[in-house]
């Protein structure tokens, strides 16, 4: 059975740096074609796609975010972190972590969410 | 690269089929039938539908089904059912190997 979870703190303050950490089970980034994706959603919008991490650590970001983005893995702890810098109001959202695989790139298994606000 | 489109909205009756549309380009749509379907209800994370343009996921009604035309997707629901209402959202893999959504298309069951 495979779960994610995403941590976090609710509340960033702007330009600060945002750090969220997807904790998953049932699934190990030792097997081949496995990634953890981030997508994001704020408040009454539409998704949005940020970046994935596969198990080779080939990692791809959302061109239009790429420079503010860092994804890394920690194999051992199962788990994904994902960095965001120099945070905007515009950034809050709820970010969702999802189970994905290189062969067919869909998002099939997500995390709850955890909504990130941004104010001063 | 640029949002997918959907329209924002699209109703139904119960018991009738609606499509819901998704357009791209030929760096996204186009490129790959690696068009995937999501639903979300108010509150709740997306949940997979039809993933490589027609592929339902185990436990998925065959209500639901996925189709492609050239830089375009499409989602049909057939027999509405009151629990159908929600937002559905498309993606698609990209020639940057990356992903995609749309915008979303709210769909209200009468």
């Amino acid at each position: 059975q495979i779960t994610l979870k995403e941590s976090g703190p609710t509340l960033v303050k702007p330009t600060q740096t945002l750090t969220l950490t997807c904790t998953f089970s049932g699934f190990s980034f030792n097997t081949r074609g496995v990634g953890v994706a981030w997508i994001r959603q704020p408040p009454g919008k539409a998704l949005e796609w940020l970046a994935v991490i596969y198990w080779d650590d080939d990692k791809r970001y959302s061109p239009s975010l790429k420079s503010r983005l860092t994804i890394t893995k920690d194999t051992s702890k199962n788990q994904v972190v994902l960095t965001m810098t120099n945070m905007n109001p515009v950034d809050t959202a709820t970010y969702y972590c999802a189970h994905r695989t290189v062969t067919t790139p869909r998002q099939d298994y997500w995390g709850q969410g955890t909504l990130v606000t941004v104010s001063s | 690269q640029s949002a997918l489109t959907q329209p924002a909205s699209v109703s139904g009756s119960p018991g009738q089929s609606i499509t819901i549309s998704c357009t791209g380009t030929s760096s996204d749509v186009g490129a790959y039938n690696y068009v995937s379907w999501y639903q979300q209800h108010p509150g709740k994370a997306p949940k997979l539908m039809i993933y490589d343009v027609t592929n339902r996921p185990s436990g998925v009604s065959n209500r639901f089904s996925g189709s492609k035309s050239g830089n375009t997707a499409s989602l049909t629901i057939s027999g509405l059912q009151a629990e159908d209402e929600a937002d559905y959202y498309c993606s698609s893999y990209t020639t940057s190997s990356t992903s995609v959504f749309g915008g979303g298309t709210k769909l209200t069951v009468l």
